[in-house]
């Protein structure tokens, strides 16, 4: 597709489950990005990825959560034993990666998730 | 640490209007990236404009202008004209040169309404 694809839009979900999001980035950027929006904390980094490996897992807030991308394509971020503070937009995004210069990172429309 | 601060939370203007969102940032990095989004009610963070920290020349385009001064560590945005279409969470972001991973610091977002 011309731009970053998530699914699904929204996810409503029982406390304690389980639940992945899925990212499609455009076709060609090396680079994807996890982060989250929610009310209290505003826009949050994640996870990043080069191709497959993810050198930064830094804004992962619990062991719960956890992503990886295969193929250097499509990512899938999972929370496990979801929590209400889980509640938030998670959104998407892909870039070139060129270690000089910073690229332009394109978002996704984001999941809603709604944990009950 | 990097921080961006938008201390505008919620603007309402009048279509034709000229706005100026605040965009404040902090950084110890000599070489780092500014960023605007905007986000309309779809979700999807549009990208507007990406400013190096060497170029502190101001940049227009179309009714959408930006004021980026070091000295004061501020990168403001200015609709002249303001339409109901602008109405928007608009987003300033920071990069950070020494991080490789190029993630993005949000401030808070700045919700503009443009009333007929």
């Amino acid at each position: 597709g011309a731009g970053v694809s998530q699914s699904p839009s929204n996810k409503v979900t029982e406390k304690g489950k389980d639940v992945e999001l899925r990212c499609d980035p455009i076709s060609g950027h090396t680079a994807l990005y996890w982060y989250r929006q929610s009310l209290g904390q505003g826009l949050e980094f994640l996870i990043y990825f080069q191709g497959n490996s993810a050198p930064d897992k830094s804004g992962l807030p619990s062991d719960r959560f956890s992503a990886e991308r295969t193929g250097g394509s499509v990512s899938t971020l999972t929370i496990q034993r979801t929590q209400q503070e889980d509640s938030a937009v998670y959104l998407c995004a892909s870039s070139l990666e060129n270690p000089r210069i910073k690229n332009i990172q394109y978002f996704g429309a984001g999941t809603r998730l709604s944990v009950l | 640490a990097q921080k961006v601060t938008q201390a505008q939370t919620e603007i309402s203007v009048v279509e034709k209007e000229d706005v100026t969102l605040d965009c404040v940032y902090e950084t110890r990095d000599t070489t780092y990236y500014l960023f605007w989004y905007k986000q309309p009610p779809s979700g999807e963070l549009v990208f507007l404009i990406r400013r190096n920290s060497f170029d502190e020349q101001n940049e227009i385009s179309g009714r959408y202008s930006w004021n980026f001064q070091k000295s004061t560590s501020s990168f403001n945005f200015t609709i002249t004209a303001s339409q109901v279409v602008d109405s928007a969470v608009y987003f300033c972001a920071l990069s950070e040169a020494w991080n490789a991973g190029n993630m993005l610091t949000f401030g808070g977002g700045t919700r503009l309404m443009v009333k007929p």
